[in-house]
């Protein structure tokens, strides 16, 4: 069983850039949640993808979009960077009957992109 | 964005203590998780939690769901060296979203 991989590692990016961040599911899930994680903080929800739509999104601005593919893999964009755009980005995936609840399909986390906004 | 609260931040421990950390919310949770992360890797859970009284465990680890569903803690007992890193709490918010605490950073004195 292959677990959520995410590409690159680590990215560093100018303020007013764009940035795309990749993630493979595991195997098997069917659905891809994104996490922001400052640094001494826990993860914050940035949206979640079901079936190649957004299916639910926290407080994050529009230049935060995303992307789910058919075989379940998934990008993140982020236009017009930001400093504190600086953060670990997540990817976690899960199988999910019509894309919830959480409740009754733990979520399995990538190792994260570490993006650093100068 | 909404957390919630955990403590204590940070902990120092001798190998072999027992550790107990705790989560608090003003909202209330109708699950609760705790996952550990380590250094450079993405959080792995450890307990989940679905019943307000709810006790369970995962070998040293034991995990209470609080009978006001407003809390929840984790005891780690006789801690080892790879019980080191950062645990956090999270809640079921919605069908898709966690709510995270900042983390409690274990650390074990030489």
């Amino acid at each position: 069983e292959t677990g959520v991989t995410q590409s690159p590692t680590h990215l560093i990016k100018t303020r007013g850039q764009q940035v795309t961040l990749r993630c493979s599911s595991q195997s098997g899930h069917n659905t891809v949640s994104w996490y922001q994680q400052a640094l001494g903080q826990g993860p914050q929800f940035i949206f979640q993808y079901y079936r190649e739509e957004e299916n639910g999104r926290g407080n994050f601005p529009p230049r935060f979009s995303g992307l789910q593919f058919p075989n379940y893999s998934s990008e993140l964009n982020v236009n017009a960077l930001e400093l504190d755009d600086s953060a670990l980005y997540l990817c976690a995936s899960s199988w999910a009957e019509g894309g919830g609840p959480l409740r009754n399909s733990p979520l399995h986390f990538g190792n994260g992109t570490r993006l650093t906004v100068t | 964005g909404q957390q919630l609260n955990q403590s204590p931040q940070s902990m120092f421990i001798q190998e072999g203590e027992d550790v107990s950390m705790n989560c608090t919310s003003s909202s209330i949770f109708n699950t609760w998780l705790w996952y550990k992360q380590d250094p450079g890797e993405g959080p792995v859970l450890l307990i989940a939690l679905y019943k307000a009284g709810e006790l369970t465990s995962n070998g040293r680890l034991t995990a209470q769901f609080g009978i006001t569903r407003k809390d929840s803690f984790l005891n780690i007992s006789a801690s080892i060296p790879s019980d080191v890193g950062i645990y956090f709490c999270a809640g079921i918010y919605s069908n898709y979203q966690l709510i995270w605490g900042a983390g409690t950073k274990l650390i074990i004195k030489p």
